[in-house]
């Protein structure tokens, strides 16, 4: 089990580029896959895509190209950058980390969430 | 995109009752599902993953199970009380995957 912690600021003007940091701590990032996930308040859960250490990405195609999730091994962090925001940008951001066996992939630790409301 | 429908989207019960979730898929997800509970305020907790195996420390009284590549469910035989939370499934068969709306257990 690894220990997640998101950071960044928690509010970010319309149209402008959203920015979070995930730190891991408790085992190395440079051995699994990492992923972002948002909820809105009151809402469902969301995934916005995934990264492997070695930089390969996959995104969710409903963020249209917004979304850059990127890794730094030297800090054990990912980041995510999400750029063009409106309101309905406005979500709880967790990190987590995405491991597989022979039957799923599945997210099995997770970081605590940190709001991010776009507003003016 | 698989779309992935959960039912009920609320239910009432009882400490100790039996109850169960269901979460169909729009097409064939093979075993790639998971089912994580969500307390007010807090992150998800992956409780079944690969449709019913059952994650590391969680009780006992949850399980998973299928009834085709489709149908899923998730059963809690006796509710406690800190199982009245929010349930979400999950379909990882496709990249990046996606959640149900998940399903609310409330007090009766």
């Amino acid at each position: 089990q690894v220990q997640l912690q998101e950071s960044g600021p928690g509010l970010v003007k319309p149209s402008e580029t959203l920015s979070l940091t995930c730190t891991v701590s408790g085992g190395s990032i440079s051995s699994s896959y990492w992923s972002w996930i948002r909820q809105p308040p009151g809402k469902g859960l969301e995934c916005i895509g995934h990264i492997y250490y070695r930089g390969s990405t996959n995104y969710n195609p409903s963020l249209k190209s917004r979304a850059t999730i990127s890794v730094d091994t030297s800090k054990n962090q990912l980041s995510l950058e999400l750029s063009s925001v409106t309101a309905a940008d406005t979500a709880v951001y967790y990190c987590a980390r995405y491991s597989s066996d022979w039957y799923s992939y599945y997210f099995d630790d997770w970081g605590q969430g940190t709001l991010v409301t776009v507003s003016s | 995109d698989i779309q992935m429908t959960q039912s009920p989207s609320s239910l009432s019960a009882s400490v100790g009752d039996r109850v169960t979730i269901t979460c169909r898929a729009s097409q064939s997800i093979t075993t790639y599902l998971n089912w994580y509970q969500q307390k007010p305020g807090k992150a998800p907790n992956l409780l079944i993953h690969g449709t019913s195996y059952l994650q590391s420390g969680v009780p006992l009284r949850f399980s998973g199970g299928s009834v085709s590549g489709t149908n899923f469910t998730l059963t809690i035989s006796s509710l406690q009380p800190e199982d009245f939370v929010t349930y979400y499934c999950q379909q990882t068969f496709t990249t990046p995957g996606t959640f149900g709306q998940g399903t609310k257990v409330e007090v009766k």
